[in-house]
């Protein structure tokens, strides 16, 4: 939606590679998620952040890591030490006064070659 | 552990149809909301429901909560070509949780 890019759209990656995934938003959100979603499945939280230099574990964060150096950006690194890393990656970004609502990116579908 | 359960998972109708999907959470939520993904695309939000009972209509679409907080229904009346997506719940107690859709497909 309106105000949250992930780039790439399309990223390859090659055995043993890491490989990092950019979201940024300019909707002052205070919180910044990053989900996976494979086939015909939902959404699963890799990992999220509330306020800047912080951010926790979801469901799903083995071979993932994060940083939350600015409020605009949380990029993610799928590390070589994620097996089954092809998926399409979703990044989201919520107003936390306002509660609820998460807006999400177009994101980003990671290929291995 | 918390869980959101949908159902059903794939849905087919007849173009004109009505379409009910279902969430059911294992905890009392704060709020759920309600989102689409169009093939290809990402979650768009449609809606957000708080109180115990509420419902909400947008156009063809009602939405409602249920009186415990811990279900909820998506229902859309007489379907069109532009419903065709997969709809998501996310029930929201301590953390964020998605149901895992109800995938749309409408036949012509």
């Amino acid at each position: 939606d309106g105000g949250i890019t992930q780039s790439p759209k399309y990223l390859f990656r090659k055995e043993g590679q890491n490989v990092t995934l950019s979201c940024e938003q300019n909707l002052n959100h205070d919180a910044m998620y990053w989900y996976r979603q494979d086939p015909g499945q939902g959404l699963r939280l890799i990992y999220y952040s509330q306020i800047v230099n912080d951010f926790q574990k979801g469901d799903i964060a083995e071979g993932y890591s994060v940083s939350r150096e600015k409020k605009e950006s949380f990029p993610l690194t799928v590390t070589s030490a994620q097996k089954n890393p092809t998926a399409f990656y979703l990044c989201a970004s919520r107003n936390l006064l306002r509660s609820g609502t998460q807006y999400f990116g177009p994101g980003t579908r990671l290929l291995v070659l | 552990g918390q869980q959101v359960m949908q159902i059903p998972q794939y849905q087919h109708v007849q173009e004109g149809e009505d379409f009910t999907t279902y969430c059911n959470s294992s905890t009392t939520l704060s709020n759920i909301q309600w989102y689409k993904q169009r093939p290809g695309g990402h979650p768009v939000f449609l809606i957000q429901l708080v109180k115990s009972g509420e419902v909400k209509k947008q156009k063809r679409l009602t939405f409602q909560f249920g009186e415990a907080k811990k279900n909820s229904s998506l229902h859309i009346t007489a379907t069109q070509t532009t419903d065709v997506g997969t709809y998501f719940c996310a029930g929201e107690d301590d953390k964020i949780i998605f149901g895992k859709g109800t995938r749309l497909h409408i036949l012509p």
